[in-house]
């Protein structure tokens, strides 16, 4: 357990359904990284966050997608209109900037399946 | 539980021997690297890293090699257990623009047998 979680760990929703995921990470990590994987593959970057501000987003990250951080600590990432091809699993991870190697950590991961 | 990664590539090795996992990066300018080991149903985690200027690195039981020139990086697994089945995956981050995105490269699955 490296202390970053996610909720749901399993989602399965309709196509066109929104669906939104939540990721806390380890309490006095001050950024905080989405990403999504398919089987078979790395996961991929979608978007980043250094305490509430999103600093980057990944052309994989389509209108339908958003992510917030209100508070610098909980983030959520919202999927609109679900397609089939959303369904992957969504991983989340947080490091600590400054002085180090920004190592990031990962959570458990939400499945997404859209029928 | 859900497989990951159902095609990658396998290496299969007997509980007990050395194992030796290979990763080609394609960015010469990044300036850190980190193996991740990850089991199906989990999330990724963090097993050791490797600083650009760095060639070897030894934590517990593992050993990482980086060969700057031909950009490839090794994963060794002393005593390979079967609780070291996994899939397996290198992965390279640049510092430039004040952030860091990791940059995953293919995966490789470890299995280990009694």
């Amino acid at each position: 357990d490296t202390g970053v979680s996610q909720d749901p760990r399993h989602k399965i929703t309709k196509r066109g359904q929104n669906v939104t995921f939540r990721c806390d990470p380890i309490s006095e990590h001050n950024r905080l990284y989405w990403y999504r994987q398919t089987l078979g593959q790395g996961p991929e970057f979608l978007t980043y966050f250094q305490n509430e501000a999103q600093l980057e987003k990944s052309r994989l990250l389509s209108d339908r997608f958003s992510a917030e951080r209100p508070k610098g600590s909980f983030s959520t990432l919202e999927i609109q209109r679900t397609e089939q091809g959303d369904s992957a699993m969504y991983l989340c991870a947080s490091s600590l900037s400054g002085g180090g190697t920004d190592t990031q950590y990962f959570g458990p991961g939400t499945r997404l399946t859209v029928l | 539980g859900e497989s990951v990664g159902l095609h990658l590539p396998t290496l299969s090795v007997q509980e007990g021997d050395n194992s030796i996992i290979n990763c080609a990066y394609s960015n010469s300018a990044s300036d850190y690297f980190i193996w991740y080991k990850q089991e199906s149903g989990k999330g990724p985690q963090f097993i050791i890293d490797i600083r650009s200027n760095m060639d070897k690195r030894q934590g517990q039981r593992v050993t990482v090699l980086l060969n700057k020139t031909v950009k490839h990086l090794s994963l060794q697994i002393a005593a390979t257990q079967p609780g070291d089945s996994a899939v397996y995956f290198c992965a390279e981050i640049s510092f430039s623009g004040g952030y860091n995105k990791l940059i995953f490269g293919a995966g490789t699955r470890l299995a280990v047998h009694p």
